[in-house]
């Protein structure tokens, strides 16, 4: 274990679903991230949060709403997903994003999804 | 904008090195981390240098830095199957409070 969580593990949903993906750490973090990783595809950055507030959402469409009540947790809501939104869904938590700070990322160990 | 390059497959033989190559654009990076992801799990965080820094040695990982031409290697000396992953390169961007910008990954495959 890393020191952030993620669960579930594996998740098969319909196209018509909606469920939930969650992200925990206790490391005292204060930055956390959602990254997309799809076979043959390089990491893609979906959402920043620093400090629980939103930082950066990088066109990601709105069948996916990212929510982080605290610093602790983040959450990935999933509705209406396409086939094409199968891939490993990867959390990451770092100290802060601030000027002049240099933290490296610690990584969960992702959410394998495939929509049917 | 903010780029990190790596070639996406390396093979080689066990007992050998391996170099693992990445090219950087953003002249303000301020470290640079190598990460390395097994299959099936996320991103592990290998090692990673300064940029006032030219080599880092850990063990087998040896980190070389060449700021002029933002140029970052990773060699594993006597490569194992258990190294078998992908590698990753990321910059950290000042401007952006130290967010990382990561590569493609580099898919090394070690045969016996």
């Amino acid at each position: 274990e890393t020191g952030v969580t993620q669960t579930p593990r594996h998740l098969v949903m319909g196209m018509t679903n909606k469920k939930s993906l969650k992200c925990e750490q206790h490391l005292g973090h204060n930055a956390m991230y959602w990254y997309k990783q799809s076979a043959k595809k390089p990491l893609e950055l979906m959402f920043v949060y620093n400090f629980k507030e939103q930082t950066e959402n990088n066109s990601v469409p709105s069948r996916f709403s990212p929510e982080c009540p605290n610093s602790s947790h983040l959450f990935l809501h999933l509705h209406t997903l396409q086939p094409e939104d199968s891939a490993l869904y990867l959390c990451a938590s770092s100290q802060a994003l601030q000027t002049g700070t240099h933290y490296g990322y610690t990584f969960g160990s992702g959410t394998r999804l495939t929509v049917v | 904008g903010e780029d990190v390059e790596q070639s996406l497959f390396l093979s080689v033989r066990e007992g050998d090195s391996s170099v693992i190559n990445c090219t950087y654009t953003d002249s303000s990076s301020t470290y640079l981390y190598w990460y390395k992801q097994e299959p099936g799990a996320g991103l592990q965080l290998l090692t990673y240098i300064f940029s006032n820094m030219d080599m880092k040695q850990d063990q087998r990982l040896t980190v070389l830095l060449n700021k002029k031409d933002k140029h970052l290697s990773l060699r594993i000396a006597d490569t194992q199957t258990g190294d078998s992953a992908i590698y990753f390169c990321a910059e950290s961007i000042d401007n952006q409070g130290g967010k990382l910008i990561f590569g493609q990954g580099t898919e090394l495959s070690v045969k016996p």
